[in-house]
Protein backbone atom coordinates (compact mmCIF):
# COMPACT_ATOMS: atom_id res chain seq x y z
CA UNK A 1 0.00 0.00 0.00
CA UNK A 2 2.70 2.30 -1.14
CA UNK A 3 1.66 6.17 -0.94
CA UNK A 4 0.91 8.11 -4.44
CA UNK A 5 2.55 11.06 -4.51
CA UNK A 6 1.32 14.02 -6.81
CA UNK A 7 3.71 15.62 -9.13
CA UNK A 8 5.93 13.13 -9.99
CA UNK A 9 8.21 16.21 -11.10
CA UNK A 10 7.73 20.02 -11.56
CA UNK A 11 10.13 22.48 -12.58
CA UNK A 12 9.99 25.77 -10.71
CA UNK A 13 12.06 29.26 -11.15
CA UNK A 14 14.06 30.73 -8.00
CA UNK A 15 11.42 32.56 -5.77
CA UNK A 16 8.02 30.30 -7.00
CA UNK A 17 6.25 28.20 -4.64
CA UNK A 18 5.62 24.41 -5.09
CA UNK A 19 3.44 21.67 -3.14
CA UNK A 20 3.49 17.86 -3.21
CA UNK A 21 1.00 16.01 -2.21
CA UNK A 22 1.10 12.48 -0.53
CA UNK A 23 -2.02 10.22 -0.16
CA UNK A 24 -2.57 7.19 1.13
CA UNK A 25 -5.10 3.91 1.43
CA UNK A 26 -4.85 3.17 4.67
CA UNK A 27 -5.58 5.15 7.81
CA UNK A 28 -2.45 6.50 9.11
CA UNK A 29 -0.53 7.44 12.30
CA UNK A 30 2.05 10.13 10.92
CA UNK A 31 4.17 10.91 7.60
CA UNK A 32 7.56 11.98 7.14
CA UNK A 33 9.40 14.15 4.67
CA UNK A 34 12.90 13.39 3.21
CA UNK A 35 14.58 15.36 0.63
CA UNK A 36 17.32 13.31 -1.58
CA UNK A 37 19.65 15.31 -3.68
CA UNK A 38 21.47 12.73 -6.96
CA UNK A 39 23.97 10.61 -5.35
CA UNK A 40 23.60 11.62 -1.82
CA UNK A 41 21.48 9.60 0.87
CA UNK A 42 17.58 11.03 1.69
CA UNK A 43 17.87 13.59 4.48
CA UNK A 44 14.67 13.82 7.10
CA UNK A 45 12.69 16.80 6.50
CA UNK A 46 9.89 16.81 9.06
CA UNK A 47 7.63 14.55 10.82
CA UNK A 48 3.92 14.81 10.99
CA UNK A 49 2.31 13.05 13.83
CA UNK A 50 -1.54 14.59 14.62
CA UNK A 51 -4.37 15.71 11.99
CA UNK A 52 -4.49 18.68 10.87
CA UNK A 53 -1.18 19.02 12.17
CA UNK A 54 1.62 22.11 10.36
CA UNK A 55 4.69 21.35 10.71
CA UNK A 56 7.43 24.35 9.31
CA UNK A 57 11.16 23.88 8.20
CA UNK A 58 12.75 26.87 7.02
CA UNK A 59 10.55 28.16 3.99
CA UNK A 60 9.30 24.97 4.05
CA UNK A 61 5.74 23.53 5.60
CA UNK A 62 4.24 20.68 5.55
CA UNK A 63 0.09 19.54 6.70
CA UNK A 64 -1.72 16.40 7.33
CA UNK A 65 -4.86 15.80 6.96
CA UNK A 66 -5.59 12.36 8.79
CA UNK A 67 -9.31 12.16 8.02
CA UNK A 68 -8.50 12.55 4.01
CA UNK A 69 -4.84 10.50 4.91
CA UNK A 70 -3.03 12.56 3.34
CA UNK A 71 0.22 15.01 3.59
CA UNK A 72 1.32 18.42 1.59
CA UNK A 73 4.69 19.67 1.64
CA UNK A 74 4.75 23.29 0.79
CA UNK A 75 7.59 25.34 -0.50
CA UNK A 76 7.71 28.74 -0.71
CA UNK A 77 9.89 31.29 -2.58
CA UNK A 78 11.74 28.17 -3.56
CA UNK A 79 15.78 28.48 -3.29
CA UNK A 80 18.53 26.61 -5.74
CA UNK A 81 19.30 23.94 -2.69
CA UNK A 82 15.62 23.14 -2.86
CA UNK A 83 16.28 21.15 -5.60
CA UNK A 84 16.16 17.36 -5.52
CA UNK A 85 13.48 14.32 -4.88
CA UNK A 86 11.40 14.65 -2.25
CA UNK A 87 10.38 11.26 -0.38
CA UNK A 88 7.13 10.76 2.28
CA UNK A 89 6.92 8.06 4.07
CA UNK A 90 4.15 7.14 5.57
CA UNK A 91 2.96 5.15 9.09
CA UNK A 92 0.01 3.18 9.12
CA UNK A 93 -2.65 3.13 12.02
CA UNK A 94 -2.11 -0.82 12.67
CA UNK A 95 -0.11 -1.88 15.75
CA UNK A 96 2.04 -3.80 13.74
CA UNK A 97 3.13 -1.45 11.30
CA UNK A 98 4.41 1.09 13.90
CA UNK A 99 7.75 2.73 12.54
CA UNK A 100 7.57 0.80 9.41
CA UNK A 101 7.85 3.61 7.08
CA UNK A 102 6.51 2.88 3.31
CA UNK A 103 7.67 5.32 1.00
CA UNK A 104 6.49 7.16 -1.94
CA UNK A 105 7.79 6.76 -5.63
CA UNK A 106 9.09 10.78 -4.91
CA UNK A 107 8.51 13.76 -6.47
CA UNK A 108 11.72 15.04 -8.43
CA UNK A 109 11.59 18.82 -7.93
CA UNK A 110 14.25 21.17 -10.10
CA UNK A 111 14.41 24.80 -9.13
CA UNK A 112 16.21 26.49 -12.28
CA UNK A 113 17.67 30.40 -11.51
CA UNK B 1 30.08 7.59 14.40
CA UNK B 2 28.66 11.09 13.28
CA UNK B 3 26.04 9.42 10.71
CA UNK B 4 25.30 6.18 9.21
CA UNK B 5 28.20 4.73 7.13
CA UNK B 6 27.98 2.47 4.26
CA UNK B 7 30.28 0.44 2.67
CA UNK B 8 31.68 -0.30 -0.35
CA UNK B 9 30.13 2.67 -1.89
CA UNK B 10 29.76 1.29 -5.07
CA UNK B 11 30.14 -2.69 -6.02
CA UNK B 12 30.43 -4.00 -9.38
CA UNK B 13 30.31 -7.29 -9.58
CA UNK B 14 29.57 -10.68 -12.27
CA UNK B 15 26.19 -12.36 -12.67
CA UNK B 16 26.19 -15.54 -10.40
CA UNK B 17 28.52 -13.95 -7.61
CA UNK B 18 27.81 -13.08 -4.14
CA UNK B 19 28.54 -10.00 -2.67
CA UNK B 20 28.28 -8.62 0.86
CA UNK B 21 26.89 -4.72 1.81
CA UNK B 22 27.99 -3.21 5.09
CA UNK B 23 26.14 -0.39 7.27
CA UNK B 24 27.46 1.19 10.43
CA UNK B 25 24.50 2.66 12.10
CA UNK B 26 24.29 5.87 14.20
CA UNK B 27 26.22 4.82 18.04
CA UNK B 28 23.25 4.20 20.27
CA UNK B 29 20.56 3.52 17.15
CA UNK B 30 18.86 0.39 18.40
CA UNK B 31 16.45 -0.15 15.13
CA UNK B 32 18.55 -0.75 11.85
CA UNK B 33 16.72 -0.58 8.32
CA UNK B 34 17.83 -1.97 4.56
CA UNK B 35 16.24 -0.06 1.76
CA UNK B 36 16.94 -0.88 -2.08
CA UNK B 37 16.08 2.22 -4.54
CA UNK B 38 16.16 1.60 -8.31
CA UNK B 39 16.86 4.27 -10.93
CA UNK B 40 14.74 6.92 -10.66
CA UNK B 41 11.95 4.95 -8.03
CA UNK B 42 11.34 5.22 -4.58
CA UNK B 43 12.84 3.63 -1.51
CA UNK B 44 11.44 -0.32 -1.50
CA UNK B 45 11.54 -2.07 2.36
CA UNK B 46 13.49 -4.76 2.78
CA UNK B 47 14.31 -5.98 6.41
CA UNK B 48 14.57 -4.13 9.90
CA UNK B 49 16.00 -4.77 13.43
CA UNK B 50 15.03 -3.60 16.50
CA UNK B 51 17.75 -4.57 18.97
CA UNK B 52 17.39 -8.58 20.15
CA UNK B 53 14.28 -8.87 18.52
CA UNK B 54 13.79 -11.21 15.94
CA UNK B 55 14.11 -9.15 12.58
CA UNK B 56 11.29 -8.28 9.91
CA UNK B 57 11.85 -9.95 7.03
CA UNK B 58 8.97 -9.28 4.78
CA UNK B 59 10.20 -6.88 2.07
CA UNK B 60 13.23 -9.30 1.42
CA UNK B 61 12.26 -10.09 -2.70
CA UNK B 62 13.54 -13.25 -2.51
CA UNK B 63 15.85 -16.31 -0.11
CA UNK B 64 19.06 -15.24 -2.11
CA UNK B 65 18.87 -11.90 -0.13
CA UNK B 66 19.43 -12.32 3.43
CA UNK B 67 21.22 -10.22 6.84
CA UNK B 68 22.43 -10.08 9.42
CA UNK B 69 23.21 -7.29 12.72
CA UNK B 70 24.99 -8.69 15.88
CA UNK B 71 23.01 -6.49 18.92
CA UNK B 72 22.80 -3.27 18.23
CA UNK B 73 25.92 -2.78 15.64
CA UNK B 74 26.96 -3.71 12.27
CA UNK B 75 24.64 -4.63 9.57
CA UNK B 76 25.78 -6.90 6.75
CA UNK B 77 23.16 -7.55 3.77
CA UNK B 78 24.18 -10.22 1.79
CA UNK B 79 22.72 -10.61 -1.93
CA UNK B 80 23.38 -14.72 -3.32
CA UNK B 81 23.97 -15.56 -6.98
CA UNK B 82 23.46 -11.89 -8.13
CA UNK B 83 20.92 -11.25 -10.69
CA UNK B 84 20.89 -8.28 -13.23
CA UNK B 85 18.20 -6.75 -12.09
CA UNK B 86 19.53 -6.50 -8.27
CA UNK B 87 21.51 -3.67 -9.97
CA UNK B 88 20.08 -0.77 -7.54
CA UNK B 89 21.43 1.73 -4.51
CA UNK B 90 21.29 -0.30 -1.16
CA UNK B 91 20.37 2.22 1.56
CA UNK B 92 20.47 1.59 5.07
CA UNK B 93 19.06 3.80 8.29
CA UNK B 94 18.80 3.37 11.66
CA UNK B 95 16.91 5.62 14.09
CA UNK B 96 16.83 5.62 18.05
CA UNK B 97 13.86 2.76 18.18
CA UNK B 98 11.39 1.45 16.31
CA UNK B 99 8.75 3.89 17.17
CA UNK B 100 6.25 6.25 16.26
CA UNK B 101 7.31 9.83 16.43
CA UNK B 102 10.63 11.55 16.73
CA UNK B 103 12.74 8.72 18.67
CA UNK B 104 11.47 7.08 15.18
CA UNK B 105 13.02 9.02 12.41
CA UNK B 106 15.15 7.26 10.26
CA UNK B 107 18.86 8.82 9.18
CA UNK B 108 20.11 7.00 5.83
CA UNK B 109 23.62 6.30 5.08
CA UNK B 110 24.85 7.24 1.55
CA UNK B 111 24.30 4.05 0.02
CA UNK B 112 26.25 1.11 -1.79
CA UNK B 113 25.69 1.47 -5.44
CA UNK B 114 25.60 -2.17 -7.44
CA UNK B 115 26.04 -2.91 -10.43
CA UNK B 116 25.53 -7.02 -11.85
CA UNK B 117 27.41 -7.32 -15.12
Amino acid sequence: QQPVQSPQAVILREGEDAVINCSSSKALYSVHWYRQKHGEAPVFLMILLKGGEQKGHEKISASFNEKKQQSSLYLTASQLSYSGTYFCGTERRDGGSQGNLIFGKGTKLSVKP
Amino acid sequence: GAGVSQSPSNKVTEKGKDVELRCDPISGHTALYWYRQRLGQGLEFLIYFQGNSAPDKSGLPSDRFSAERTGESVSTLTIQRTQQEDSAVYLCASSLFRTSGLEGIQYFGAGTRLSVL
